[in-house]
C-alpha cells in the first residue's frame, strides 16, 4: 500500500514563526503536491513538485514556500505564519500520468494548523 | 475558468433509500475521480475513471463519466449509515503533472 506521511497531525504556532511541515512517500511518487482544507472551500491546490528541485505554483501560494530536495519529501514552509493560515494542510502524491497508469493521488492524513 | 460542480452539497437520506450525487466539470478531461473523507481523516481514493461511458462499482456506490456532457455522477444504493462521509470529486486538468481540480464536496448523513 501507498504510504504518505505526514510528520504531525495537529500543530499550534504563533503568529510570525517560520513553520515547516513535512511530507515523506514511500511509492517512488514523481508528484508531490501540497493542498489546504477549508470549511466550504474544499480542497486548494498550494504548490506541486513533478520532480527533485522542481516546483510550480497552484492557485494559492502566498505566504508559502516548498522544498523539494529528495524524491521522498516535500516540504511546506510558512515563512511568516498567520492567523489566516490556520487551516487542515494536506499532502499527496502520484506517478505521472502514463508512467504509473492513471491512479489516483494518496493523500497523507493532514495536519490540522493552529495560528495563534 | 477551471471549475468542478458538485450537488447537492449537503444529503440526508435514510438507510435503505437510493440517490446520486452528481459533479460537472469544466474542461475536456477524460479522467475523473472520486474520493470518500470521513470527519477528522484523509482523503480515500475510491473510483477512477478513464473513459468516455465508463462504470465503476464497488458495494453500494457507483460511479460513471459522461465525457460529453462533462457530468460524473455517483449513485448510492440502499444507503446505509457506514456510508455517512463528505465525499469528492476531483477532474485531471494537469496533463502530464496531472493535476486536478476539486468539487466543494458533498456531504452525506445517512440516518436509520
Amino acid at each position: 500500500d501507498v504510504k504518505v506521511t505526514q510528520s504531525s497531525r495537529y500543530l499550534v504556532k504563533r503568529t510570525g514563526e517560520k513553520v515547516f511541515l513535512e511530507c515523506v512517500q514511500d511509492m517512488d511518487h514523481e508528484n508531490m503536491f501540497w493542498y489546504r482544507q477549508d470549511p466550504g472551500l474544499g480542497l486548494r491546490l498550494i504548490y506541486f513538485s513533478y520532480d527533485v528541485k522542481m516546483k510550480e505554483k497552484g492557485d494559492i501560494p502566498e505566504g508559502y514556500s516548498v522544498s523539494r530536495e529528495k524524491k521522498e519529501r516535500f516540504s511546506l514552509i510558512l515563512e511568516s505564519a498567520s492567523t489566516n493560515q490556520t487551516s487542515m494542510y494536506l499532502c499527496a502524491s502520484s506517478f505521472q500520468p502514463g508512467q504509473g497508469g492513471n491512479q489516483p493521488q494518496h493523500f497523507g492524513d493532514g495536519t490540522r494548523l493552529s495560528i495563534l | 475558468e477551471l471549475k468542478v460542480e458538485q450537488n447537492p452539497l449537503f444529503l440526508s437520506m435514510q438507510e435503505g433509500k437510493n440517490y446520486t450525487i452528481y459533479c460537472n466539470y469544466s474542461t475536456t478531461s477524460d479522467r475523473l475521480y472520486w474520493y470518500r473523507q470521513d470527519p477528522g481523516k484523509s482523503l480515500e481514493s475510491l473510483f477512477v475513471l478513464l473513459s468516455n461511458g465508463a462504470v465503476k462499482q464497488e458495494g453500494r456506490l457507483m460511479a460513471s463519466l459522461d465525457t460529453k456532457a462533462r457530468l460524473s455522477t455517483l449513485h448510492i444504493t440502499a444507503a446505509v449509515h457506514d456510508l455517512s462521509a463528505t465525499y469528492f470529486c476531483a477532474e485531471n486538468y494537469g496533463g502530464s503533472q496531472g493535476n486536478l481540480i476539486f468539487g466543494k464536496g458533498t456531504k452525506l448523513s445517512v440516518k436509520p
